[in-house]
């Protein structure tokens, strides 16, 4: 199976700054790459798919580029909101898997 | 708008199984283009996908190798859910179990997570 790999495992960001979070996969994935958010207590929310299509109603802040196996989410200015883990999801050959996630933390 | 609701016991014992229903709002637990999975979570495992059921002519099912051998995924079409039963738990089980639509590879839509504990 694809191993999503995601780093760094913890960011320390201060409201306002730009926070870049990466997903290495060990083959390449294509396009076929989602980004979740998940906040203590709630279930993971999606942000990104397509490598680089928001889901409905999220902030244009969110960005995600890259294909083939090195994939980024960029959030351009951090909000108070936006202090979570984010997760990396592989769809591109079953069976589909995630990283272990990324922790973005107030600095 | 789609809605997962899940529903089931909070403490299982040792030895016993698990399960867990997930009712389903604004979609068709047979649609033929969306597949229905249930994930755990728990700080030793993470986020892990244990499998899904979905509908393609027929009903089609896939389970991570991790739990293949203990694990059920059913359709419910009378009352548009899908369920799933875990035999055999041990305290290992433990964790916040989610069940989740995916159409075309990702997951759009959430249930609101169940803490399930195995003790005795």
């Amino acid at each position: 199976e694809i191993v999503m790999t995601q780093s760094p495992a913890t960011l320390s960001v201060s409201p306002g700054e730009r926070a870049n979070l990466f997903c290495r996969a060990s083959q390449s994935v294509s396009n076929n790459l989602a980004w979740y958010q998940q906040i203590p207590g709630q279930a993971p929310r999606l942000l990104i798919y397509g490598a680089s299509t928001r889901a409905t109603g999220v902030p244009a802040r969110f960005s995600g580029s890259g294909s083939g196996t090195e994939l980024t989410l960029a959030i351009s200015s951090l909000q108070s909101e936006d202090f979570a883990v984010y997760y990396c999801q592989q769809y591109d050959t079953w069976p589909w898997t995630f990283g272990l996630g990324t922790k973005v933390e107030i600095k | 708008q789609v809605q997962l609701q899940q529903s089931g016991p909070r403490l299982v014992k040792p030895s016993q199984t698990l399960s867990l229903t997930c009712a389903i709002s604004g979609d068709s637990v047979s649609a033929n283009t969306v597949t229905w999975s249930w994930f755990r979570q728990s700080p030793l495992r993470g986020l892990e996908w244990l499998g899904g059921t979905y509908y393609r002519s027929k009903w089609n099912n896939d389970y991570a190798l991790s739990v293949k051998s203990r694990i059920t995924i059913n359709p419910d079409t009378t009352n548009n859910q899908f369920s799933l039963q875990l035999n055999s738990v041990t305290p290992e089980d433990t964790a916040v179990y989610y069940c989740a639509r995916a159409k075309g590879g990702y997951f759009a839509y959430w249930g609101q997570g169940t803490l399930v504990t195995v003790s005795s």
